[in-house]
């Protein structure tokens, strides 16, 4: 259980086009899905966070008008990148944070399995 | 400063040996202590996690978190070349966020 899927697995695209990333949560609600970048070798960093029915909380330097964060239900979060540059690549990840966790003092979050964006 | 600290690596031993990585922090608000494993390409798999101080094993795998020194330590036993991978630490106050350490990248040789 608690499967986190993300389409498409890789996407190329050109500079200037926006590009949409899908994350899904399978088997379970989640009321909480975060969206992460990773360069190569390095840590993840949180983007935002998104709660379904809600404006998403993006973090310090992402510019919410480049990442368009909706999360429509509790089994889908999408993540747009508009007017994409070759800086945008990178690999992004997203998890989602089960909506009745019986560990919730914890805040598990399941992780899908990325999606890998080329700019070219 | 980062808040979390975490040798990039890579790490390479040979198999059967004990693998031994950690993490330094920062933030003493954290309280919850988990690592990651991430194979190439691919999404970060929870392995372990711990609440506040104290170890923690599963199986071939043993978490020790020492609040005082702010430092985090996991241990892979009898390793295997399928533990080849880069092991991610992460730590939260308990408030959903989580900060992550850059990950160490093991390499276990047959």
């Amino acid at each position: 259980g608690a499967v986190v899927s993300q389409h498409p697995s890789r996407v190329i695209c050109k500079s200037g086009t926006s590009v949409k990333i899908e994350c899904r949560s399978l088997d379970f609600q989640a009321t909480t899905m975060f969206w992460y970048r990773q360069f190569p070798k390095k840590s993840l960093m949180l983007m935002a966070t998104s709660n379904e029915g809600s404006k998403a909380t993006y973090e310090q330097g992402v510019e919410k008008d480049k990442f368009l964060i909706n999360h429509a239900s509790l089994t889908l979060s999408t993540l747009t990148v508009t007017s994409a540059h070759p800086e945008d690549s990178s690999f992004y990840i997203c998890s989602a944070r089960p909506r009745d966790s019986y560990r919730h003092i914890y805040n598990e979050q399941f992780f899908g399995p990325g999606t890998r964006l080329t700019v070219l | 400063q980062k808040e979390v600290e975490q040798d990039p690596g890579p790490l390479s031993v040979p198999e059967g040996a004990i693998v031994s990585l950690n993490c330094t922090y920062s933030n003493s608000a954290f309280q919850y202590f988990m690592w990651y494993r991430q194979y190439s390409r691919k999404g970060p798999e929870l392995l372990m996690y711990t609440y506040s101080s104290g170890n923690k094993e599963d199986g071939r795998f043993t978490a020790q978190v020492d609040k005082s020194s702010k430092y985090i330590s996991l241990f892979i036993r009898d390793s295997q070349p399928s533990d080849s991978a880069t092991y991610l630490c992460a730590m939260s106050d308990g408030w959903g966020k989580f900060q992550f350490g850059a990950g160490t990248q093991v390499v276990v040789t047959p």
